[in-house]
């Protein structure tokens, strides 16, 4: 069975400030997929990234960077210079390959950012 | 906006009532998951439809059920409600069924059920 382990569950920062959500996942498959998902107070879940199994690269986006650690079974995400509109939930999930690829999602992170 | 929609966006019901909830994949997209958010389960999936048959089943409660209709809309049908069943509930819908790199989920802006 897979699992998604969002240990820290409510962040406060204020603006500028850089903050990292961690994520921990667990799974027997050599191939999946890790993503993070932000629910602003609106309500709707809007996808970030996507990452599979294979490639580790960091990667950046603007503001937002995430580092992917197999070693660790970790793929953090990073905001740089935290903005009032960061403040979200934020999930992550994990997919594996096989008969149908549901997400299974972390319990989320309540990031607030305060100005 | 992801090409997903969600009716109705808000439902207010009793206990003991049933609902139905509507929704309507992205274009081209054959593959629906539901998915439940409540405040103490967090999200979790609930049940996979792919180009109108059941694929894969999550925790999903024997009061509730679904179906993918020829169009390729799904319906959830909920019944017996309970004050515990008040959640947001999701709509995702994908290319195919199972996982492939350009087989992104795109999630619909939901149904926020109310039971009352």
């Amino acid at each position: 069975a897979q699992k998604v382990t969002q240990a820290q569950t409510e962040i406060s920062v204020v603006e500028k400030e850089d903050v990292t959500l961690d994520c921990v996942y667990e799974t027997r498959d050599t191939t999946y997929y890790l993503f993070w998902y932000k629910q602003p107070p609106s309500g709707e879940l809007v996808f970030l990234i996507r990452r599979n199994s294979f490639d580790e690269q960091n990667e950046i986006s603007g503001r937002y960077s995430w580092n992917f650690q197999k070693s660790t079974s970790s793929f953090n995400f990073t905001i740089t210079a935290s903005q009032v509109v960061d403040s979200a939930v934020y999930f992550c999930a994990l997919s594996i390959t096989g008969a149908n690829s549901k997400l299974t999602f972390g319990k989320g992170i309540t990031l607030s950012v305060r100005p | 906006d992801s090409g997903v929609t969600q009716t109705p966006k808000h439902l207010i019901t009793a206990t003991g009532q049933r609902v139905t909830l509507r929704c309507s994949p992205r274009s081209g997209d054959l593959s629906v998951y539901w998915y439940q958010q409540s405040l103490d389960q967090g999200l979790q999936f609930l049940i996979q439809y792919y180009n109108g048959e059941e694929r894969a089943k999550g925790n999903i409660l024997e009061r509730f059920s679904a179906q993918q209709f020829p169009d390729l809309h799904s319906e959830l049908n909920l019944s017996s409600l309970e004050l515990g069943d008040s959640a947001l509930y999701f709509c995702a819908s994908s290319r195919t069924a199972v996982w492939s790199p350009y087989n992104e989920q795109f999630f619909g802006p939901g149904t926020r059920l109310t039971v009352l």
